[in-house]
């Protein structure tokens, strides 16, 4: 079945670093995919989206490029700050009319000034 | 706009007991969603209504699991009897009409069973 897979957290990185969070997945079909993020005390709230192969999605310096030939839409930003820290769940939306949402397990990322 | 709501925010049991939360959407939302996302992991799909219909249940436990969304709007989660394992934070997301649109969430009610 599809299925989503991201690298394991926690990720800690000085502020301005480059990030990178890696996410493959597993679908059958042209899935749409999603970067949801969850802010210390917040509900998840979607980041970015692309819906379909070589599409870029970006939002707040953060950008994914969705990779059919790897599998991949991982999230990048160039320079991250102290306020990006969260957590980021990377998302898998079927191809099909009713679409059911497959989360990965979340990657917890900490900013330090 | 008014976000997701969600109630109660956090629930404490005893297992072998029932709760149940309320979620209510955005208005004119189409699309309601509730996971269980268990602590360290990703949300699980539970169950997802289109307007007052189901159109997947298939990862949720029936038989002690049951939802319902009346007329569309409003909806509510039960857990009858609970165990040690439905320990968690519920979350209810409404979407405009599924598929490829934003879900926006609620802030979830935390479970705890003793």
């Amino acid at each position: 079945g599809d299925s989503v897979t991201q690298m394991e957290g926690p990720v800690t990185l000085s502020e301005e670093a480059f990030l990178t969070i890696n996410c493959t997945y597993t679908a059958t079909g042209y899935p749409s995919l999603f970067w949801y993020v969850q802010y210390p005390g917040e509900g998840l709230q979607l980041l970015l989206k692309a819906t379909k192969a070589d599409d870029k999605g970006s939002n707040k310096g953060f950008e994914a490029t969705y990779r059919k030939e790897t599998t991949s839409f991982h999230l990048e930003k160039g320079s991250v700050q102290v306020s990006d820290s969260a957590v980021y769940f990377c998302a898998l939306s079927g191809s099909f009319v009713f679409n059911k949402f497959y989360f990965g397990s979340g990657t917890k990322l900490n900013v330090k000034p | 706009e008014a976000g997701v709501a969600q109630s109660p925010r956090y629930k404490i049991i005893e297992k072998r007991q029932s709760v149940a939360f309320w979620c209510n959407p955005i208005s004119g939302h189409a699309t309601l969603y509730w996971y269980q996302q268990i602590l360290g992991q990703g949300p699980k799909l539970l169950i997802q209504f289109q307007n007052n219909g189901v159109v997947d249940d298939s990862q949720l436990p029936k038989d002690r699991f049951s939802a319902e969304r009346l007329k569309g709007v409003d909806s509510t989660l039960k857990i009858q009897p609970a165990k040690l394992e439905d320990s968690a934070v519920y979350l209810c997301a409404s979407s405009l009409d599924g598929g490829e649109s934003e879900q926006f969430f609620g802030p979830g009610t935390r479970l705890t069973v003793l």
